[in-house]
């Protein structure tokens, strides 16, 4: 079983729509995460929630917009799309908030703005 | 708050040589440090992890030790082989309470036959 997954794994679309990347971990986790990967590898933490509460917010436009419906899902919608979001998007989840907690990545989702 | 400098890639190695990968963070408190694994294609694993000072932490054959007096977590690897290949990510636990990760721009190794 997967312990962490996304869909779609692959996102082609055009300039301007809104869109949306689901995750869901079977862990039992009670945090979950999205970070944005650019095409330098680059990673940076978006999102954080604990316990389905918004803990971590960094500076994202607000055309991100996660929501967390219960636990084990953390879904990124993205409104109108632009060219710069081109990126893989990771979802994960570490059992907690303790700074010992490892994080348990989905296998990235490629969205790609046309 | 916390961050981290690791060394640049890409690395470029033969099969049984050994890797030093260095990795250097600035934190207030005491933070966990990570390194994770990406191989071509895939997501992040975690390769190990150490949580407090002096601690090491290791699996596969690489080691990595919490050097407090040095700021630094230093990947290494005494024989590499051609399926290590990958970009490794130095990451220091983010500060606060918050457990977020800070990654490194993470160094691509390519292990030649």
């Amino acid at each position: 079983d997967t312990a962490v997954s996304q869909t779609p794994k692959y996102l082609v679309t055009q300039m301007g729509n809104d869109k949306s990347i689901k995750c869901e971990q079977n862990l039992g986790h009670d945090t979950m995460y999205w970070y944005k990967q650019d095409s330098k590898k680059f990673l940076k933490i978006m999102f954080s929630y604990n316990n389905k509460e918004l803990i971590i917010n960094e500076t994202v436009p607000n055309r991100f917009s996660p929501k967390s419906p219960d636990k084990a899902h953390l879904n990124l919608h993205i409104n109108s799309l632009e060219l710069g979001d081109s990126a893989v998007y990771f979802c994960a989840s570490s059992r907690g908030i303790d700074l010992t907690d490892t994080q348990y990545f989905g296998p990235g989702t490629r969205l790609t703005v046309l | 708050g916390n961050s981290v400098t690791q060394m640049e890639g890409p690395v470029t190695l033969s099969e049984e040589a050994f890797l030093t990968i260095n990795c250097t963070y600035t934190a207030t408190g005491y933070p966990s440090l990570f390194w994770y694994v990406q191989y071509p294609g895939e997501g992040l694993q975690l390769l190990l992890k150490a949580t407090k000072a002096d601690d090491k932490g290791s699996n596969k054959g690489f080691e990595a030790t919490y050097r407090k007096e040095t700021t630094s977590f230093h990947l290494e690897k005494g024989s590499v082989q051609v399926s290590d290949s990958a970009v490794y990510f130095c990451a220091p636990s983010g500060g606060g309470s918050q457990g977020n990760l800070i990654f490194g721009k993470g160094t691509k190794l390519s292990v030649k036959p």
